[in-house]
């Protein structure tokens, strides 16, 4: 099942404009998380922001969260060239022992230079 | 430092021959280890879990099956290949905290 979807589905902007990704989905989530993934490469993590959080900073990458609206954003500032790649939320949820991470179809990010 | 292998990066077999496919990790014990497959433009659909040696949770009907022989490795496998099992496989680890870690995939065309 597909818990998480992704808009736009892809986006292709200029080299120090800003991306915003958007990730909707539909039940209670212990945390939400986001990936990159390269062509053809695995999934590399980027951020988890916990369900009693709102927002979180790691560089030039910036996650919100509102679970009022069960949606999360992230946001690339002064993109490059290399940010290139599409981007997926992951919701997790505690199943069986573990945190269980539903993702969606991604956000495919095409930035020129 | 923790690293996660898959082999083979790539592989192309016949329909109704034998799939067997290979992760390990290294720099970590006990890791919950994963299988997704992913559709060419799509996101991840996770396949099987475990949380140990033997332990195998399957999150969808299908015709592929998992074991995991030793705590650091996780076997995906199939008996007889269909069409349908083209994809990009992943396999992913994780420990204490809730981000999983994913190996470098390996893409599987079936013919």
């Amino acid at each position: 099942s597909q818990q998480g979807e992704e808009d736009p589905q892809a986006l292709s902007i200029q080299e120090g404009e800003n991306a915003t990704m958007n990730c909707s989905y539909k039940t209670s989530i212990n945390n939400l998380q986001w990936y990159r993934q390269n062509s053809g490469r695995g999934l590399v993590h980027l951020i988890l922001i916990r369900s009693n959080e709102r927002e979180k900073h790691s560089g030039r990458l910036r996650v919100t969260l509102d679970t009022s609206k069960k949606s999360s954003s992230l946001l690339i500032t002064a993109s490059r060239a290399a940010d290139t790649a599409s981007y997926f939320c992951a919701t997790g949820e505690l199943s069986g022992g573990y945190n269980k991470l539903i993702f969606g179809a991604g956000t495919r990010l095409a930035v020129h230079p | 430092s923790q690293t996660i292998h898959q082999w083979p990066a790539t592989l192309v077999q016949p329909v109704g021959s034998p799939l067997s496919l290979e992760c390990t990790v290294e720099g970590t014990s006990n890791p919950n280890l994963y299988w997704y497959r992913q559709a060419a433009g799509r996101g991840l659909q996770l396949l099987f879990y475990s949380v140990g040696i033997g332990q195998i949770s399957s999150e969808v009907p299908q015709n592929l099956s998992a074991s995991r022989p030793q705590d650091r490795q996780f076997i995906l496998s199939s008996k007889k290949l269909l069409l349908s099992d083209s994809g990009f496989y992943l396999c992913a680890w994780s420990g204490g905290k809730n981000e999983q870690f994913f190996g470098p995939g390996t893409r599987l065309t079936v013919l």
